[in-house]
């Protein structure tokens, strides 16, 4: 099946830094997302993006379908990003959701 | 427009018992998927209904149960409960095969 995996598996930065978080994943997908989870376990979705490059404030991705990764860039970080993020890609056959592991990511002030 | 709800958002019960969970989807979305996240993991994939029918399962035991109702709402059973079935419960809704939503979840602890 689709192994997914993300890296690295902890981040810590100081408020203000940029980040870059990867997705692998090792055959073809019909699309990928990004979620953020909160400390109270809110899944929040980031983007949908299946191919290309989508920006949403100091958040961009760019997956690149073709190699199998995806990239999530994180610029002026702030507390309120900690969290984990993750990367979820959908199998073509069954259009299930496989998951990575998760970037447990903390921002420190 | 009104996200994915799920009730109750915290459920204390003792081992052996059972426990129901509920979960309503996005309007017009006919797709629910359960997960199951136990303290500081990954998610792990329960169940996935889509216009009323179980369309796939994880590995989990058949004590783990659900069905979809005709206005494409969900519910979660599990039947006599486990000390290690105490974890954060979610579901998440989507039109067939496009972008899933989570609700807030459903913290079961078994005690």
């Amino acid at each position: 099946g689709i192994q997914v995996e993300q890296s690295p598996p902890d981040l810590i930065l100081q408020e203000g830094a940029n980040s870059t978080l990867r997705c692998n994943f090792s055959d073809s997908v019909n699309n990928l997302q990004w979620f953020h989870q909160n400390p109270w376990g809110q899944l929040i979705n980031l983007f949908y993006i299946p191919s290309g490059t989508k920006q949403n404030g100091r958040l961009s991705a760019t997956t690149v379908a073709t190699e199998r990764y995806s990239l999530l860039y994180i610029s002026s970080s702030q507390t309120t990003d900690s969290g984990v993020y993750f990367c979820a890609v959908e199998r073509p056959s069954n259009y299930q959701l496989i998951w990575g592991a998760g970037t447990k990511l903390i921002i420190k002030p | 427009e009104a996200g994915v709800t799920q009730s109750p958002t915290h459920l204390i019960k003792t081992r052996g018992q059972q426990a129901t969970l509920r979960c309503s989807p996005i309007s017009g979305h006919t797709s629910v998927y359960w997960y199951q996240q136990a303290l500081g993991l990954g998610l792990q994939f329960l169940l996935w209904y889509d216009e009323g029918e179980e369309r796939n399962r994880g590995n989990f035991p058949p004590r783990f149960s659900g069905r979809q109702f005709p206005n494409y709402s969900s519910e979660l059973n599990v039947n006599a409960l486990e000390l290690e079935d105490s974890a954060l419960y979610l579901c998440a809704s989507s039109l067939y095969g496009l972008e899933a939503f989570f609700g807030q979840g459903t913290r079961l602890t078994v005690v």
